[in-house]
Parts: C-alpha cells; structure tokens; sequence
C-alpha cells in the first residue's frame, strides 16, 4: 500500500545539524509533490517547505530559511530535510507530506507518522 | 502570508448533533485551494476535504466543505463518536502554506 516513513530524528545540541529522510513506497514517487510538515508539542500544524516532484522549485517557511535545505532523490524514492543551526523552537515531530499535485497545489493526502526532534542543551 | 482564523476554538457537542466549522482568511486564497485536515491524539493529520469543496478517497460524506475567497466552512452532518477530533483549515494557493489554530471537536 502507499506510505511514506520519516526517519532520523533525534536529540540534538542548539547550533547543529541534523538530517531527516522519507522512504516512499507504493506508488510513483517521483510524479508528486513532497512536503515536511511539522507539530511542536501540544501545539498546531506549521507547513515548512515544498519540493516539487522533480526538484525544479522548492519553497520554504521564512523561520526556517536559510538554515533548512529540502532535497529529493527520486531513484531512491526519498525526500530528505537537511537541518542546520538547529533552535529550540525546531523543536517538534517532523511529518512528510504528499500533495496531490505533480506541484504544491492539491492539498496533502498521504502522511507519516512523523520524527521526532529535540534540540536541547 | 496569509493568516488564517478558525472558529471556534472549541466545540462541544454530542453524537449523532451537527458541527459547523469556521475558517476565515487575511486575503482571498487562490482558486480555492483550501483544504480541511482531521487530527486525533498520536495521529498524523488526514486529508478530509481539497479545493475548499472535495471530499477526499474514503472520506464519509458526512463532512462536506464550503465557501470561497477567504470565508470557508467544514460541516460535519451527524457526528460518529470517531469524528472527536482537532480540525485543521489550510491554504496552499500561495507559499507559506499556512494552516489555522485548529479546532478541537469534543464531547
């Protein structure tokens, strides 16, 4: 069946890196739109960056411009988020997301269950 | 960026009672691209509504999602015990794609 799988969370220093990947399986991964979304706890919804399904576009919340970098290996099947000068308030479970869309504009209609990262000292 | 506002923050009802929910827009949101999002505790967020009026593969269509511009609405016709949850509205006609506060749909 279609997934995708977040991995690479974890605990880690203000001021570092860290990388999350997302395996896709199921269906043609290379034909959507891929989104991380994240959830800081007990908190709402905040959409952080949109590639599009072959890399051409990528866009990004203004918090975390500059310091995230979001990538796609589409012969792996994988969307990859590199973080840098991590903060705390990157605190949060990271989600990847699928738009409906070849884009960024069909809404997302397949999730993960979500990372978990912690920055703290 | 547009802001979104949902309303209320919470809503009480019981099952089998109608639920109406609010989302409202800083800025009209193009074509309507506005989608509505159910989320229950430990669970990722799933797909209930698309372009404002789209129900989603496997979505009941008890839910049914209205409006246009920057007014928007999800209702809920009868509420099965499962349909207890946050409720999330999100723009995605421009970046950021931003999503409202939520809101909690309890008993």
């Amino acid at each position: 069946q279609e997934q995708v799988v977040e991995s690479g969370g974890g605990v880690v220093q203000p001021g570092r890196s860290l990388r999350l990947s997302c395996a896709a399986s199921g269906f043609t991964f290379s034909s959507y739109g891929m989104h991380w979304v994240r959830q800081a706890p007990g908190k709402g919804l905040e959409w952080v960056a949109v590639i599009w399904y072959d890399g051409s576009e990528k866009y990004y919340v203004d918090s975390v411009k500059g310091r995230f970098t979001i990538s796609r290996d589409n012969s792996k099947k994988t969307l990859y988020l590199q973080m840098n000068s991590l903060r705390a308030e990157d605190t949060a479970v990271y989600y990847c997301a699928r738009d409906r869309s070849y884009m960024a504009f069909g809404g997302f209609d397949l999730w993960g269950r979500g990372t978990l990262v912690t920055v703290s000292s | 960026e547009i802001v979104l506002t949902q309303s209320p923050g919470t809503l009480s009802l019981s099952p089998g009672e109608r639920a109406t929910l609010s989302c409202r827009a800083s800025q009209s949101v193009n074509s309507s691209y506005l989608a509505w999002y159910q989320q229950k505790p430990g669970q990722a967020p799933r797909l209930l509504i698309y372009d404002a009026s789209s129900r989603a593969t496997g979505i009941p269509d008890r839910f049914n999602g209205s409006g246009s511009g920057t007014d928007f609405t999800l209702t809920i016709s009868r509420l099965e015990p499962e349909d207890f949850a946050v409720y999330y509205c999100q723009q995605y006609g421009s970046s950021p794609f931003t999503f409202g506060p939520g809101t909690k749909v309890d008993i």
